[in-house]
């Protein structure tokens, strides 16, 4: 059972757009949410968090919203640049050393 | 500054050969893990050690064996190895915080034939 869903597999945006990526989970322990990008042949790097005392964390043109009585969260790029184009991880963790991955998004930015 | 370093970077193994994985970092970090990545699958935890001395079972286990050798230092090894076993495996490590962030290895693209 997927705890943690990804549900667009991919997803193509014209640059300078905003980006809307889209994570859902089920396991109502999870109480902190990261995000991950991943460029081919390169392992993920960190991008973003939130715990689940706010509903958005900004960080330049990231910015994470959690909505935690839908158990969803967003990732909003704005503006979407070419540099962007890559797959997006979310992950959640219930405070243990454990972090539960979703499937990924690959976005295409399109200059 | 290197950060999490995997070897090797490309593996070819033939049904039922043994190898290791070897990991390390530079961050002085406690929790090291050993992820696969397969398509459709996002990343999957094979087996964490939260601390030197500890280990402990992820999701997907069965088939792979850990040894944290030292704090810098954590090795996964395929005792025989199947074709269900093809996969990217990134190692990652993390400090000790209930928050803290996991940094990740380049990974190994291992084929087993």
């Amino acid at each position: 059972d997927q705890q943690v869903k990804q549900n667009s597999p991919s997803l193509s945006v014209q640059e300078g757009r905003i980006s809307i990526l889209n994570c859902d989970y089920t396991n109502s322990m999870f109480d902190y949410f990261l995000w991950y990008k991943k460029y081919p042949a390169e392992g993920p790097t960190f991008l973003i968090s939130i715990s689940s005392i706010k509903d958005k964390n900004e960080d330049g043109r990231f910015t994470v919203f959690l909505n935690k009585s839908a158990k969803h969260l967003s990732l909003h790029i704005v503006p979407s640049q070419p540099g962007d184009s890559a797959v997006y991880f979310c992950a959640a963790s219930d405070g243990t050393y454990k972090y539960i991955f979703g499937t990924g998004t690959r976005l295409k930015v399109l200059a | 500054n290197a950060g999490v370093t995997q070897t090797p970077k490309f593996q070819v193994l033939k049904t039922g050969q043994s190898m290791t994985l070897q990991c390390a970092q530079d961050m002085n970090h406690n929790s090291m893990y050993w992820y696969r990545q397969d398509p459709g699958m996002g990343l999957r935890l094979i087996y964490y050690s939260a601390s030197e001395g500890t280990t402990d079972k992820g999701e997907v286990p069965n088939g792979y064996n850990v040894s944290r050798l030292n704090k810098r230092e954590f090795s996964l090894r395929l005792e025989s190895a199947a074709p269900s076993q093809t996969s990217v495996y990134f190692c990652a490590s993390s400090g000790s915080g209930r928050d803290s962030i996991q940094y990740f290895g380049a990974g190994t693209r291992l084929s087993v034939l």
